[in-house]
């Protein structure tokens, strides 16, 4: 595979279940992101991992909550979500932005629909 | 803080007609200036980037863009617009401070295109 894979691409849960998305990256690159795409909005940084950071926004509620066990692999665990956070949810990589433009590479995204 | 604002939500373009999406950008130093594209329930890809040098510069699919400092713009162009073309645009501003790279995205445009 190569790019950005991101499982599952639709998800559907209720109100108090716990899930998980799953973000794989086979571009060698260090830095990694999840972003929040809702309709008439803009995207929406959530986190990003790089090798020298971790960075929150401070606006995202904590019942999202990210895990980089390692340079090529993201999640965001989920649980308690409400209907408002239906949304298309992107995972990007790059590379360490001192060697590099900063471009980010997309994934496909992770349709979720909370019920 | 940066900020992108892309000033039209929809742009309605016939086939063989020539294309150009704005956007405006806030930002305090000189900027990284992206262009990507997302056609429906696909991720987003990257179209063009100016990162310093020539201000005029080219894309993949025929896009060009061109950035003017004292306008603070950095609006993207097509000469001849192909059905093909049909998706969302956005543009997006990166800061240059860290490792990582912390995009700024604007709304969007979404171009329709007419036969």
């Amino acid at each position: 595979e190569t790019g950005v894979t991101q499982t599952p691409r639709h998800l559907v849960m209720g109100m108090t279940n716990k899930k998980s998305l799953k973000c794989e990256q086979h571009l060698g690159h260090n830095a990694m992101y999840w972003y929040k795409q809702s309709a008439k909005k803009p995207l929406e940084l959530m986190f990003v991992y790089s090798l020298e950071e971790r960075v929150e926004n401070n606006s995202v509620p904590s019942r999202f909550s990210p895990e980089c066990p390692n340079s090529s692999h993201l999640f965001l665990h989920l649980h308690t979500l409400q209907p408002e956070d239906s949304a298309l949810y992107l995972c990007a990589s790059s590379q360490d932005r001192r060697s590099d433009t900063g471009e980010l590479f997309f994934g496909e995204g992770s349709r979720l629909t909370v019920l | 803080a940066q900020s992108v604002t892309q000033p039209d939500i929809h742009i309605t373009v016939s086939e063989g007609a020539s294309l150009e999406l704005r956007c405006n950008y806030s930002y305090g130093a000189t900027p990284y200036l992206f262009w990507y594209v997302q056609s429906p329930g696909q991720g987003l890809q990257l179209l063009l980037k100016y990162f310093s040098g020539d201000t005029l510069v080219q894309g993949i699919k025929g896009f060009e863009a061109e950035f003017k400092r004292s306008q603070s713009s950095f609006n993207l162009r097509k000469p001849s617009v192909h059905w093909s073309d049909a998706a969302e645009y956005f543009c997006a501003v990166g800061s240059t401070t860290g490792t990582a790279s912390k995009l700024t995205f604007g709304t969007g445009t979404r171009l329709q295109v007419t036969l």
